[in-house]
């Protein structure tokens, strides 16, 4: 069974403090993707990457970076965590090519909040 | 911003045929129609895509109409598992990220 695994189900961190969202699949996927879901506002695209120490902004790049130094690894950093990150991440991956059916597989996704 | 329009809610009852609408007037030439579904407290799940022929598969069936102006999903025989908020996307290819609106909330009543 292809999977996705996240970290963590569920993650409380401070104001200020480092957070990091680890992503890892076994598909052998060259896609990765990570979104943040919030209530209203739907699944908004944050990063993704492509190859190993490859990185592209999604929509929200703001007050987040990422690390892809592993194919299977896709890890989300919340430099100084603010309360307005408390949300459900998501991560995903996909094979590389231009295919249209190359879907996108999720992970359980982590809900973080953000004290 | 999505590409797409879907009621924000519908009800269905068990056993019969959920069919959820979306409309994407604007989709061009090379835009595929995709769904996926998210069933609470889990990730996204993807269900079928289609250009502009029927497509079927063991979740659903997808009819595109001959515009390519709208599409239905259809989930023959519906159950109380399928109750999900489910998501049309149009993307042009299977390599770009997938952008998300706010879907359609069904909900399948016994």
């Amino acid at each position: 069974d292809v999977k996705v695994t996240q970290s963590s189900r569920y993650l409380v961190k401070r104001t200020g403090e480092k957070v990091f969202l680890e992503c890892v699949q076994d598909m052998d996927h060259e896609n990765m993707f990570w979104y943040r879901q919030d209530p209203g506002l739907g699944l908004r695209l944050i990063y993704f990457s492509y190859d190993v120490k490859m990185k592209e902004k999604g929509d929200i790049p703001e007050g987040y970076s990422v690390s892809r130094e592993k194919k299977e690894r896709f890890s989300l950093i919340l430099e100084s965590a603010s309360t307005n990150q408390t949300s459900m991440y998501l991560c995903a991956s996909s094979q590389l090519g231009g295919g249209p059916g190359n879907e996108q597989f999720f992970g359980p996704g982590t809900r973080l909040t953000v004290l | 911003d999505a590409k797409t329009t879907q009621p924000p809610s519908m009800d269905c009852a068990e056993g019969r045929a959920a069919n959820l609408p979306c409309n994407h007037s604007t989709i061009s030439g090379n835009e595929y129609v995709y769904w996926y579904r998210q069933i609470h407290s889990q990730g996204p799940q993807y269900i079928i895509h289609g250009l502009k022929n029927n497509e079927t598969n063991e979740m659903a069936s997808l009819i595109i109409t001959e515009d390519r102006k709208s599409s239905t999903l259809i989930l023959p025989h519906a159950t109380l598992r399928d109750t999900a908020v489910y998501y049309c996307i149009v993307r042009w290819t299977g390599n770009t990220p997938l952008v998300f609106g706010k879907g359609t909330r069904l909900s399948v009543i016994a």
